[in-house]
């Protein structure tokens, strides 16, 4: 059974950093499209970032330069580590697993971690 | 980038009843085009891709139809499961934008 498990979130700071994981179970993270999907609260949805299983990585313009996309394949987990951070990224982050070939069709998703940045 | 337009933003409709919900694309994103259900407090879930196939385990009374820019999602004879949020997007071009969502809601 394909199983996605969201943790780091949290209260932060603006200006801080954050490092978001998501435990994979059931596949292969590096054989797979895995991507970051937000939704700030009471919004809509927002795609984030996807890494690519050649390594290829890809970011929506509001998080360039800011957040890194990477995985650990001995431990089959997704990482997004957010640096500084905005008001405006408070939101509910979900990794979520690309499928029937499309690195963006999103066929599995995490339940989602919270991340609120307030000072 | 390709924007995404769902409407009507917010739909009532009673049990039972049939809901229409439309999503258009500013250019052609083919058939690549997929529909999510979004109840209060859980993640997206997937219910048609491909414009028109429905996901593993979605009902029959789920449809989509489409291609090019203009796409619809069918529910009918809603069931009190089906009130929820549901989202189109995009998985032709990047950025794979989604809508901003129809709000199906108990008439």
């Amino acid at each position: 059974e394909v199983q996605l498990v969201e943790s780091g979130g949290g209260l932060i700071q603006p200006g801080g950093s954050l490092r978001l994981s998501c435990a994979a179970s059931g596949f292969t993270v590096s054989s797979n499209y895995m991507n970051w999907v937000r939704q700030a609260p009471g919004r809509g949805l927002e795609w984030v970032s996807v890494i690519y299983s050649g390594g290829s990585t890809y970011y929506a313009d509001s998080v360039k330069g800011r957040f890194t996309i990477s995985r650990d394949n001995s431990k089959n987990t997704l990482y997004l580590q957010m640096n500084s951070l905005r008001a405006e990224d408070t939101a509910v982050y979900y990794c979520a697993r690309g499928v029937f070939g499309s690195g963006y069709l999103l066929g599995y998703w995490g339940q989602g971690t919270l991340v609120t940045v307030s000072s | 980038e390709i924007v995404m337009t769902q409407s009507p933003a917010t739909l009532s409709v009673s049990p039972g009843e049939r809901a229409t919900l439309s999503c258009r694309a500013s250019q052609s994103v083919s058939s690549n085009l997929a529909w999510y259900q979004q109840k209060p407090g859980q993640a997206p879930r997937l219910l048609i891709y491909g414009a028109s196939t429905r996901a593993t385990g979605i009902p029959a009374r789920f449809s989509g139809s489409g291609s090019g820019t203009e796409f619809t999602l069918t529910i009918s004879s809603l069931q009190s499961e089906d009130f929820a949020v549901y989202y189109c997007q995009q998985y032709n071009n990047w950025p794979p934008l989604f809508g901003q969502g129809t709000k199906l809601e108990i008439k």
